[in-house]
Protein backbone atom coordinates (compact mmCIF):
# COMPACT_ATOMS: atom_id res chain seq x y z
CA UNK A 1 0.00 0.00 0.00
CA UNK A 2 1.02 3.27 -0.73
CA UNK A 3 1.51 5.78 2.01
CA UNK A 4 2.85 9.64 2.92
CA UNK A 5 3.64 10.46 6.33
CA UNK A 6 3.89 14.00 8.02
CA UNK A 7 4.86 13.44 11.73
CA UNK A 8 4.97 17.16 12.72
CA UNK A 9 1.36 18.55 13.02
CA UNK A 10 2.56 21.89 14.16
CA UNK A 11 5.72 23.47 13.95
CA UNK A 12 7.07 27.05 14.77
CA UNK A 13 9.64 28.87 13.05
CA UNK A 14 11.26 32.66 13.43
CA UNK A 15 10.99 34.54 10.72
CA UNK A 16 14.06 34.90 8.66
CA UNK A 17 15.32 31.30 10.04
CA UNK A 18 14.97 27.90 7.94
CA UNK A 19 12.55 25.49 8.66
CA UNK A 20 12.45 21.41 7.35
CA UNK A 21 9.57 19.85 7.51
CA UNK A 22 9.35 16.11 6.98
CA UNK A 23 7.92 13.54 5.26
CA UNK A 24 8.46 9.66 4.71
CA UNK A 25 6.95 7.48 2.18
CA UNK A 26 6.07 3.85 1.47
CA UNK A 27 6.10 2.55 -2.31
CA UNK A 28 7.11 -0.62 -3.93
CA UNK A 29 6.72 1.53 -7.49
CA UNK A 30 10.33 1.93 -9.02
CA UNK A 31 8.61 5.69 -10.70
CA UNK A 32 7.20 8.23 -8.72
CA UNK A 33 6.81 11.88 -8.28
CA UNK A 34 7.15 13.43 -4.77
CA UNK A 35 5.55 16.78 -4.30
CA UNK A 36 4.89 19.61 -1.87
CA UNK A 37 1.65 21.58 -1.40
CA UNK A 38 1.20 24.43 0.33
CA UNK A 39 -2.51 25.48 1.90
CA UNK A 40 -2.75 28.94 2.66
CA UNK A 41 -5.33 29.84 5.58
CA UNK A 42 -8.03 30.67 2.33
CA UNK A 43 -7.76 27.34 1.62
CA UNK A 44 -6.53 26.77 -2.03
CA UNK A 45 -3.73 24.12 -2.81
CA UNK A 46 -0.46 25.80 -4.26
CA UNK A 47 1.97 23.53 -5.48
CA UNK A 48 5.48 24.33 -4.33
CA UNK A 49 8.18 21.44 -5.64
CA UNK A 50 8.55 18.12 -7.74
CA UNK A 51 10.96 15.46 -7.19
CA UNK A 52 11.21 12.29 -9.43
CA UNK A 53 11.99 9.42 -8.32
CA UNK A 54 14.69 9.49 -10.54
CA UNK A 55 16.23 12.61 -10.30
CA UNK A 56 19.88 12.43 -8.66
CA UNK A 57 19.89 15.99 -7.62
CA UNK A 58 17.72 17.38 -5.10
CA UNK A 59 15.01 19.98 -6.23
CA UNK A 60 14.72 24.00 -5.62
CA UNK A 61 12.44 26.16 -6.60
CA UNK A 62 13.47 29.93 -4.96
CA UNK A 63 13.48 29.35 -0.87
CA UNK A 64 12.11 25.96 -1.58
CA UNK A 65 14.33 22.82 -1.65
CA UNK A 66 13.08 19.32 -1.41
CA UNK A 67 15.69 17.22 0.35
CA UNK A 68 15.02 13.88 -1.00
CA UNK A 69 17.20 10.70 -0.09
CA UNK A 70 15.86 7.43 -1.89
CA UNK A 71 16.82 5.09 0.73
CA UNK A 72 15.09 6.09 3.36
CA UNK A 73 12.27 6.96 1.73
CA UNK A 74 12.14 10.51 2.66
CA UNK A 75 11.22 13.87 0.70
CA UNK A 76 11.38 16.64 3.36
CA UNK A 77 10.89 20.19 2.59
CA UNK A 78 13.12 23.13 3.71
CA UNK A 79 12.20 26.34 3.34
CA UNK A 80 14.86 28.89 3.92
CA UNK A 81 14.71 32.52 5.19
CA UNK A 82 10.67 32.54 6.29
CA UNK A 83 8.54 34.92 5.70
CA UNK A 84 5.59 35.86 7.72
CA UNK A 85 3.28 34.79 4.20
CA UNK A 86 5.15 30.88 4.55
CA UNK A 87 2.37 30.62 7.71
CA UNK A 88 0.30 27.60 6.17
CA UNK A 89 -0.63 24.25 6.04
CA UNK A 90 1.80 21.98 4.08
CA UNK A 91 1.07 19.07 2.38
CA UNK A 92 3.35 15.82 1.13
CA UNK A 93 1.80 13.96 -1.59
CA UNK A 94 2.98 11.22 -4.07
CA UNK A 95 2.04 10.46 -7.54
CA UNK A 96 2.40 7.17 -8.80
CA UNK A 97 0.50 5.58 -11.83
CA UNK A 98 -3.02 6.92 -11.87
CA UNK A 99 -2.73 7.58 -8.39
CA UNK A 100 -1.63 10.66 -5.92
CA UNK A 101 -1.31 10.10 -2.33
CA UNK A 102 -1.28 13.00 0.61
CA UNK A 103 0.11 12.83 3.96
CA UNK A 104 -1.87 14.96 6.52
CA UNK A 105 -0.45 18.48 6.67
CA UNK A 106 1.56 19.99 9.05
CA UNK A 107 0.74 23.72 10.17
CA UNK A 108 3.66 26.35 10.38
CA UNK A 109 3.95 29.42 12.06
CA UNK A 110 6.16 32.15 11.05
CA UNK A 111 6.57 33.92 14.60
CA UNK A 112 7.80 37.50 13.73
CA UNK B 1 -3.32 30.08 -12.45
CA UNK B 2 -4.83 26.45 -14.24
CA UNK B 3 -8.44 27.53 -15.52
CA UNK B 4 -9.91 25.49 -13.13
CA UNK B 5 -13.63 26.28 -11.86
CA UNK B 6 -15.46 24.58 -9.20
CA UNK B 7 -19.39 25.07 -8.62
CA UNK B 8 -20.68 25.28 -6.15
CA UNK B 9 -18.57 26.90 -3.88
CA UNK B 10 -20.99 26.13 -1.02
CA UNK B 11 -23.80 24.06 -0.15
CA UNK B 12 -25.58 23.10 2.60
CA UNK B 13 -28.03 19.90 2.23
CA UNK B 14 -29.76 17.34 3.60
CA UNK B 15 -29.33 13.48 4.58
CA UNK B 16 -30.50 11.44 1.86
CA UNK B 17 -30.86 14.17 -1.08
CA UNK B 18 -28.73 13.69 -4.07
CA UNK B 19 -25.66 16.33 -4.66
CA UNK B 20 -23.38 17.07 -7.84
CA UNK B 21 -20.44 18.91 -8.14
CA UNK B 22 -19.16 20.31 -11.01
CA UNK B 23 -15.70 21.08 -11.93
CA UNK B 24 -14.98 22.79 -15.01
CA UNK B 25 -11.28 23.21 -16.70
CA UNK B 26 -10.38 25.29 -19.42
CA UNK B 27 -6.63 23.48 -19.81
CA UNK B 28 -7.64 20.76 -22.43
CA UNK B 29 -5.63 18.42 -19.44
CA UNK B 30 -6.44 14.51 -20.26
CA UNK B 31 -6.30 13.80 -16.41
CA UNK B 32 -9.21 14.90 -13.69
CA UNK B 33 -9.46 14.05 -10.24
CA UNK B 34 -11.74 14.70 -7.07
CA UNK B 35 -10.91 15.10 -3.54
CA UNK B 36 -12.10 15.20 -0.04
CA UNK B 37 -10.70 16.87 2.48
CA UNK B 38 -10.97 16.16 6.20
CA UNK B 39 -9.17 16.72 9.03
CA UNK B 40 -6.18 14.47 10.55
CA UNK B 41 -6.59 12.78 6.63
CA UNK B 42 -5.27 15.48 4.42
CA UNK B 43 -6.68 14.68 0.76
CA UNK B 44 -8.03 11.68 -0.44
CA UNK B 45 -8.85 10.66 -3.64
CA UNK B 46 -12.23 9.77 -4.83
CA UNK B 47 -12.32 8.86 -7.97
CA UNK B 48 -10.22 10.07 -11.30
CA UNK B 49 -10.87 10.74 -14.89
CA UNK B 50 -8.13 9.75 -17.84
CA UNK B 51 -9.87 10.49 -20.66
CA UNK B 52 -13.69 11.09 -21.93
CA UNK B 53 -15.82 8.65 -20.11
CA UNK B 54 -13.08 6.87 -19.10
CA UNK B 55 -13.30 7.18 -14.81
CA UNK B 56 -11.74 4.66 -11.91
CA UNK B 57 -12.07 4.86 -8.19
CA UNK B 58 -9.78 6.04 -5.81
CA UNK B 59 -9.27 5.34 -1.84
CA UNK B 60 -12.48 6.51 -0.51
CA UNK B 61 -14.80 5.83 -3.52
CA UNK B 62 -17.95 4.06 -2.15
CA UNK B 63 -20.93 6.36 -1.80
CA UNK B 64 -19.98 8.73 -5.23
CA UNK B 65 -20.29 8.39 -8.60
CA UNK B 66 -18.44 10.43 -11.51
CA UNK B 67 -19.39 11.35 -14.96
CA UNK B 68 -16.66 12.97 -17.81
CA UNK B 69 -19.03 13.38 -21.00
CA UNK B 70 -16.62 16.11 -22.04
CA UNK B 71 -12.77 17.10 -21.71
CA UNK B 72 -13.56 19.89 -19.51
CA UNK B 73 -16.49 18.68 -17.18
CA UNK B 74 -16.11 16.08 -14.65
CA UNK B 75 -19.06 15.59 -12.24
CA UNK B 76 -18.91 14.38 -8.78
CA UNK B 77 -22.67 12.67 -7.33
CA UNK B 78 -23.47 11.92 -4.14
CA UNK B 79 -26.66 9.71 -4.70
CA UNK B 80 -28.07 9.73 -1.32
CA UNK B 81 -25.79 12.17 0.82
CA UNK B 82 -25.18 11.51 4.54
CA UNK B 83 -23.47 13.27 7.23
CA UNK B 84 -20.25 11.42 7.03
CA UNK B 85 -19.68 13.23 3.09
CA UNK B 86 -19.75 16.81 4.64
CA UNK B 87 -16.31 18.01 3.78
CA UNK B 88 -14.16 20.32 1.74
CA UNK B 89 -14.43 18.81 -2.21
CA UNK B 90 -11.61 19.40 -4.15
CA UNK B 91 -10.88 18.94 -8.16
CA UNK B 92 -7.60 18.88 -9.40
CA UNK B 93 -6.08 18.17 -12.95
CA UNK B 94 -2.89 17.04 -14.55
CA UNK B 95 -1.75 17.30 -18.53
CA UNK B 96 -0.29 13.55 -17.99
CA UNK B 97 -0.32 10.62 -15.53
CA UNK B 98 -0.07 11.67 -11.99
CA UNK B 99 3.40 10.09 -11.03
CA UNK B 100 5.60 12.99 -12.49
CA UNK B 101 3.42 16.02 -13.30
CA UNK B 102 1.96 18.07 -10.07
CA UNK B 103 -1.98 18.19 -9.99
CA UNK B 104 -3.46 21.73 -9.87
CA UNK B 105 -6.40 22.66 -8.17
CA UNK B 106 -9.29 23.91 -7.85
CA UNK B 107 -10.76 26.52 -4.81
CA UNK B 108 -12.99 23.88 -3.43
CA UNK B 109 -16.06 23.50 -2.57
CA UNK B 110 -17.43 23.27 1.12
CA UNK B 111 -20.44 20.95 1.62
CA UNK B 112 -22.57 20.54 4.93
CA UNK B 113 -24.90 17.61 5.05
CA UNK B 114 -27.69 18.11 8.10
Amino acid sequence: AQKITQTQPGMFVQEKEAVTLDCTYDTSDQSYGLFWYKQPSSGEMIFLIYQGSYDEQNATEGRYSLNFQKARKSANLVISASQLGDSAMYFCAMGAGNQFYFGTGTSLTVIP
Amino acid sequence: DAGITQSPRHKVTETGTPVTLRCHQTENHRYMYWYRQDPGHGLRLIHYSYGVKDTDKGEVSDGYSVSRSKTEDFLLTLESATSSQTSVYFCAISEFRGGHQPQHFGDGTRLSIL
